[in-house]
C-alpha cells in the first residue's frame, strides 16, 4: 500500500511571498489532515477534511492560510503571504474515515524555510 | 501549562537497556493515546495506538496509559541503534484531533 505522498519537500521563499503545497493521501481514506510541525514542537492541527468538506479548522490562520480538497482525493495548502514564523514542516496525514479507531498515517511532510 | 507535556530529553541508553518515555496530559476528556517515532526528516510513523486505560504490547514496545494520574508510557526493550529517534505521544478527545507532546529524542549507542 503506497503512503501518504507530499510534495514538494522543501521549500525556501522570502517573506510575503507565497507558496502552496500537494498532499495525495492514502488511496481510499476519506480523512485528511494538514498539520503545521515548528521546530522543536510536536505537529499542530491546521485543518481536517472529511472528503471534500472541512470538519475542522479553528486553528488554520485564515487570514494567510488556506487549503482546498477538491473530488476528495488531493489536497492543496496555500499560504500568501507568508511570514517568517510559518517557517515549519507541513505535514499531511490521512485515515479511513477519521474518529476512534482510525489511526492517523502521515507523510514525509514539506520543509518550509522564509528567508 | 500546556494541554500536553513531555520531556524533550535528549535520552542517552547503551544497546540493549529498557527505555521508558514518558507524559502527562491536563485535558480528562482526552480517550486515544498515540505513540509515533519520528526520524529525522521523515514524517511521524504510528507505533502504539490505545484506546481509554490499560496497557498493550507488541514486540518490544508497550504502552501503558493511566487515566487516574493523567499519564501515560512507552517502554522500549532490549533498545536498538536503530530505535534512536524523536517519539511524539498524541492523544484525543475524539479519535481527530490530535494533540501531540513536544517528542523526547532517544539516541541508543552501540
Amino acid at each position: 500500500e503506497a503512503g501518504v505522498a507530499q510534495s514538494p519537500r522543501y521549500k525556501i521563499i522570502e517573506k510575503r511571498q507565497s507558496v502552496a503545497f500537494w498532499c495525495n493521501p492514502i488511496s481510499g481514506h476519506a480523512t485528511l489532515y494538514w498539520y503545521q510541525q515548528i521546530l522543536g514542537q510536536g505537529p499542530k492541527l491546521l485543518i481536517q477534511f472529511q472528503n471534500n468538506g472541512v470538519v475542522d479548522d479553528s486553528q488554520l490562520p485564515k487570514d494567510r492560510f488556506s487549503a482546498e480538497r477538491l473530488k476528495g482525493v488531493d489536497s492543496t495548502l496555500k499560504i500568501q503571504p507568508a511570514k517568517l514564523e510559518d517557517s515549519a514542516v507541513y505535514l499531511c496525514a490521512s485515515s479511513p474515515q477519521g474518529g476512534g479507531g482510525q489511526p492517523q498515517h502521515f507523510g514525509d511532510g514539506t520543509r518550509l524555510s522564509i528567508l | 501549562q500546556k494541554e500536553v507535556e513531555q520531556d524533550p530529553g535528549p535520552l542517552s541508553v547503551p544497546e540493549g537497556a529498557i527505555v521508558s518515555l514518558n507524559c502527562t496530559y491536563s485535558n480528562s476528556a482526552f480517550q486515544y493515546f498515540m505513540w509515533y517515532r519520528q526520524y529525522s526528516r521523515k514524517g511521524p510513523e504510528l507505533l502504539m495506538y490505545t484506546y481509554s486505560s490499560g496497557n498493550k504490547e507488541d514486540g518490544r514496545f508497550t504502552a501503558q496509559v493511566d487515566k487516574s494520574s493523567k499519564y501515560i508510557s512507552l517502554f522500549i526493550r532490549d533498545s536498538q541503534p536503530s530505535d534512536s529517534a524523536t517519539y511524539l505521544c498524541a492523544m484525543s478527545v475524539t479519535g481527530n484531533k490530535l494533540v501531540f507532546g513536544a517528542g523526547t529524542i532517544l539516541r541508543v549507542k552501540s
